[in-house]
């Protein structure tokens, strides 16, 4: 079946990185781009953009240019979102999902990405 | 960019209908998607896909509608467990973007 599992919460200061991995199985990686959505503390759902798994294309949503970077690592059918030069208001979860025909047809977990100092 | 809008909330009794819009200029055009999360920080679920298609395991009391300008989730005999938050969601093609509506809170009463 279909698994994306994601990587656990982090604590970090802001000014620090962050990289959030997200392993999938079940399913043949490099055929689905992945999605990657932010859902900030009471707030909805928020497109940050996409990675084509074939060939590391990358399509960044207005507002998530710059400190947001996607990722491959196609021998562990992985994909990661790396952020760098972090604020507090960067303080979400983080979630990416397959996507199938510009649908999110499945999910991770979430990974929650606290910025505190 | 493409706004996608809903209502805060509905409220419905179980075993009523629930009906969930999701307003955008000329929307009838363009695949509607929605999506259920049962509470902020779970992962959502695809409930609804290209206007009114069920993914597999989904109970045939969610359906789904679309014209003109309003999107329609439909939930047939609503029961405790539907109390969730809903998106809308929906691919625009002139800026290659997936746009999500800002959600509506089911509550079963």
């Amino acid at each position: 079946q279909v698994q994306l599992v994601q990587s656990e919460s982090e604590l970090k200061k802001p000014g620090a990185s962050v990289k959030v991995s997200c392993k999938a199985s079940g399913y043949s990686f490099s055929s689905y781009a992945m999605n990657w959505v932010r859902q900030a503390p009471g707030q909805g759902l928020e497109w940050m953009g996409r990675i084509n798994t074939n060939t590391g294309n990358t399509r960044y949503a207005q507002g998530f240019t710059g400190r947001f970077v996607f990722s491959l690592e196609t021998s562990v059918t992985t994909a990661y979102l790396q952020i760098s030069s972090l604020k507090s208001e960067d303080t979400a979860v983080y979630y990416c999902a397959r996507d199938f025909a510009m649908v999110s047809d499945f999910w991770g977990q979430g990974t929650l990405v606290t910025v505190s100092s | 960019s493409y706004v996608l809008t809903q209502p805060p909330s509905v409220s419905v009794a179980p075993g009523q209908t629930a009906r969930i819009t999701c307003g955008g200029k000329n929307i009838g055009g363009k695949s509607v998607a929605w999506y259920q999360q049962q509470k902020p920080g779970q992962a959502p679920v695809l409930v609804v896909y290209e206007d009114s298609e069920r993914p597999s395991g989904i109970p045939e009391r969610f359906s789904g509608s679309n014209s003109e300008n309003t999107a329609t989730l439909i939930i047939s005999r609503v029961e405790a467990g539907d109390e969730a938050d809903y998106f809308c969601h929906v691919w625009d093609s002139n800026t290659d973007g997936n746009v999500f509506g800002p959600g509506t809170k089911v509550t079963v009463l």
